[in-house]
């Protein structure tokens, strides 16, 4: 059975620091892992990653995938309020799927306080 | 602008009703996916479908049903055999091309 592990699964930190997310995983037919930001409703897409060692960065965030150790870790920089949401990770393909489907973990949601 | 539609945002429910969550997407996309999520849960795949008129279980699809009679909707149908109804419900679409998922704003389902 495929599974995506996320920790913290909570955390809060004040503005401006750095965090560190983390998400590990045990899929049988890895092709990616991708990062998502939930804040209210509808996880928006943050990363996507297939290659290992390979930074995607975007402003103050930035992901990486290690695929010999089955993990990545988001990382954000500078925290703001607005950086305050729930963080998925998801990897795919499942196993034995016949689409493209992902597998999720729990998320960890980060509260940025002033 | 493309996107998914999901409809309503809020459902109140009595307890032994069916409900129909609607889920429409505009993006030609090919696969669609029901999830639920609870919090700390996670999402959980309740349904996919792939191509008009065929669709698959996924983890949790006891007492639940849907269709895919086109290829834009991919209607949810809560039934009054689903046990702990009570939860956040995400439509996602998928294209056949690219990897990913487009979600839509969620169904918050509540069992008066």
């Amino acid at each position: 059975e495929d599974k995506v592990v996320q920790s913290p699964l909570s955390l809060v930190v004040h503005e401006g620091d750095t965090v560190t997310l983390n998400c590990s995983y045990e899929v049988t037919n890895f092709r990616s892992l991708l990062w998502y930001k939930q804040e209210k409703k509808a996880p928006t897409f943050l990363f996507m990653l297939t290659s290992s060692g390979i930074e995607k960065k975007s402003g103050r965030l930035s992901s990486i995938l290690d695929k010999k150790e089955l993990f990545s870790i988001l990382n954000i920089t500078a925290t703001q309020t607005g950086d305050s949401a729930v963080y998925l990770c998801a990897v795919g393909p499942r196993s034995g799927a016949g689409s493209y489907q992902l597998t999720f973990g729990k998320g960890t949601k980060l509260s940025v306080i002033p | 602008d493309g996107g998914i539609t999901q409809s309503p945002k809020y459902l109140f429910r009595k307890e032994g009703q069916n409900v129909t969550l609607s889920c429409e997407q505009n993006l030609n996309h090919d696969a669609m996916y029901w999830y639920r999520q609870d919090p700390g849960q996670g999402l959980r795949l309740i349904y996919y479908s792939q191509i008009v008129n065929d669709f698959q279980k996924g983890d949790i699809a006891e007492g639940y049903s849907v269709s895919r009679e086109k290829k834009e909707s991919f209607p949810l149908t809560v039934t009054s055999a689903q046990k702990n109804p009570t939860a956040f419900y995400l439509c996602a679409s998928e294209s056949a091309s690219q990897y990913g998922y487009t979600f839509g704003s969620g169904t918050r389902l509540t069992v008066v």
